[in-house]
């Protein structure tokens, strides 16, 4: 069965530092995002992506984070410089049709920054 | 703006018996998509069971069903025969636009 696959899954890295995390979506999906786990609460919405351009942004994916897809499979969450509440489970996810109303998930990035 | 209420944050039921998950959602569309995920232990999300708004049927996916209640935008899951494996977290969510927003979730406990 198709599925998403993230990389890596988990880091840590130290305040400051650059961090690309990477996913690979369901080969025919059109639709892809980023969410957001901090430990213990919801998941929040980060970004969508699709035809090659962010289509909606929340106010948590500020100019420290942006994402691409560089070779039309990969598709990547950068943050520049980390920050200690950056820390949180970060999970890819991917549509096929909208209408269809399934979001396939990740199984999640863990970010640590010390 | 849209939300997803999950009113009980924890709860647990006996292996075997019945539970329903509770959720209430905010929207002025007609025709919107409901889900609720599950997330183990192992933190992916897992789709457990969706609902097409326009349906008026509830979703059934073997030992999990909803009460779907379009007028009083309510959207509860009901898991029968309460297994260990059903330990979890269970995030009731909704399409809006072209993306998914979560309930706060409830941690469901299964007691041996």
């Amino acid at each position: 069965e198709p599925e998403v696959t993230q990389t890596p899954s988990h880091q840590v890295t130290q305040m400051g530092q650059e961090v690309i995390l990477r996913c690979v979506p369901i080969s025919n999906h059109l639709y892809f995002y980023w969410y957001r786990q901090i430990l213990g609460q919801k998941v929040e919405f980060l970004v969508s992506f699709y035809n090659n351009e962010i289509s909606e942004k929340s106010e948590i994916f500020d100019d420290q984070f942006s994402v691409e897809r560089p070779d039309g499979s990969n598709f990547t969450l950068k943050i520049r410089s980390t920050k200690l509440e950056d820390s949180a489970m970060y999970f890819c996810a991917s549509f096929g049709q909208l209408n269809t109303g399934e979001l396939f998930f990740g199984e999640g990035s863990r970010l640590t920054v010390l | 703006a849209q939300t997803v209420t999950q009113s009980q944050p924890e709860m647990s039921v006996q292996e075997a018996e019945t539970v329903t998950l509770s959720c209430t959602y905010d929207t002025s569309e007609s025709d919107y998509y409901l889900f609720w995920y599950k997330q183990p232990p192992s933190r992916q999300m897992i789709l457990v069971i969706r609902q097409e708004a326009y349906k008026q049927q509830n979703a059934t996916e073997n030992r999990f069903s909803v009460n779907f209640q379009k007028a009083a935008k309510s959207f509860s899951l009901k898991i029968s025969d309460s297994q260990l494996g059903d330990a979890a977290m269970y995030f009731c969510a909704k399409n809006r636009d072209d993306k998914i927003i979560f309930g706060k979730g409830t941690r469901l406990h299964i007691l041996p």
